[in-house]
C-alpha cells in the first residue's frame, strides 16, 4: 500500500536557524498537504500543493512539490519559538476527482527550538 | 465557534469496557474521519465516512465501529476496550471543495 515517509523524525535547532523537513511517497500523488501540530494540540492544515514543481510561500515557510509528484519539502527560514511542533505531510490514498477522500499521513518531523 | 467538537477530552477505561467517542462538525462538511495517533506512528485512519449514510474501513479498523448519525455527527465505538487502544483519537472533516482537513481537539484514551 501507499507509504508516506518523512525525514528527519526529530530536529533541534537554535532560534534563528533554518529548518527543513522532507516527505517522500511510494506512489505518485495528485496533491500533498502539510499540517502543523503544536505540543498537546491537534493538527492544523497549513497548505495544499497540486501542480508538479509547485512552490508556495507563507511568510517564513516555503513549500515545494517535486517534479515527479512523489516528494515534497517544507523549509522554515529563521525559526522562531512559535514554530515549535510536529509537521506532517499527507497525501491522498487514492486519486480522486472529487477531493481527498482518504489521506495518508507521514510520520511527522518534530521541531524543537533552542532559545 | 465553527469547527469540529469532540467529546470527551479524556477517558480512562478498564479492559473490556465499552464507550463511544462523539464528534460533531458545524461546517456542513460531507466527509468525516476518525484517526488515532500513537507516538512515532503519525496519524492512522480508523474509519471514514465520505458522505452521510456511508462508512468505510481505514488502515486500522479492528476493534472499532462507527456510525454516521447525520451529516453533522460521526461517532466511534469501542465495544470491548483493550490496552492496545490506548491512544489519542482525532476526528476530522472536509468538503470536496475545501481540501484541508479540520481536526477536533482530540480524545486522550487510556485503557488499563
Amino acid at each position: 500500500g501507499q507509504q508516506v515517509m518523512q525525514i528527519p523524525q526529530y530536529q533541534h535547532v537554535q532560534e534563528g536557524e533554518d529548518f527543513t523537513t522532507y516527505c517522500n511517497s511510494s506512489t505518485t500523488l495528485s496533491n500533498i498537504q502539510w499540517y502543523k501540530q503544536r505540543p498537546g494540540g491537534h493538527p492544523v492544515f497549513l497548505i495544499q500543493l497540486v501542480k508538479s514543481g509547485e512552490v508556495k510561500k507563507q511568510k517564513r515557510l516555503t513549500f515545494q512539490f517535486g517534479e515527479a509528484k512523489k516528494n515534497s519539502s517544507l523549509h522554515i527560514t529563521a525559526t522562531q519559538t512559535t514554530d515549535v511542533g510536529t509537521y506532517f505531510c499527507a497525501g491522498p490514498r487514492t486519486i480522486s476527482n472529487f477531493g481527498n477522500e482518504k489521506l495518508t499521513f507521514g510520520t511527522g518531523t518534530r521541531l524543537t527550538i533552542i532559545p | 465557534n465553527a469547527g469540529v467538537t469532540q467529546t470527551p477530552k479524556f477517558q480512562v477505561l478498564k479492559t473490556g469496557q465499552s464507550m463511544t467517542l462523539q464528534c460533531a462538525q458545524d461546517m456542513n462538511h460531507n466527509s468525516m474521519y476518525w484517526y488515532r495517533q500513537d507516538p512515532g506512528m503519525g496519524l492512522r485512519l480508523i474509519y471514514y465516512s465520505a458522505s452521510e449514510g456511508t462508512t468505510d474501513k481505514g488502515e486500522v479498523p479492528n476493534g472499532y465501529n462507527v456510525s454516521r448519525l447525520n451529516k453533522r455527527e460521526f461517532s466511534l465505538r469501542l465495544e470491548s476496550a483493550a490496552p492496545s487502544q490506548t491512544s489519542v483519537y482525532f476526528c476530522a472533516s472536509t468538503t470536496r471543495t475545501n481540501y484541508g482537513y479540520t481536526f477536533g481537539s482530540g480524545t486522550r484514551l487510556t485503557v488499563v
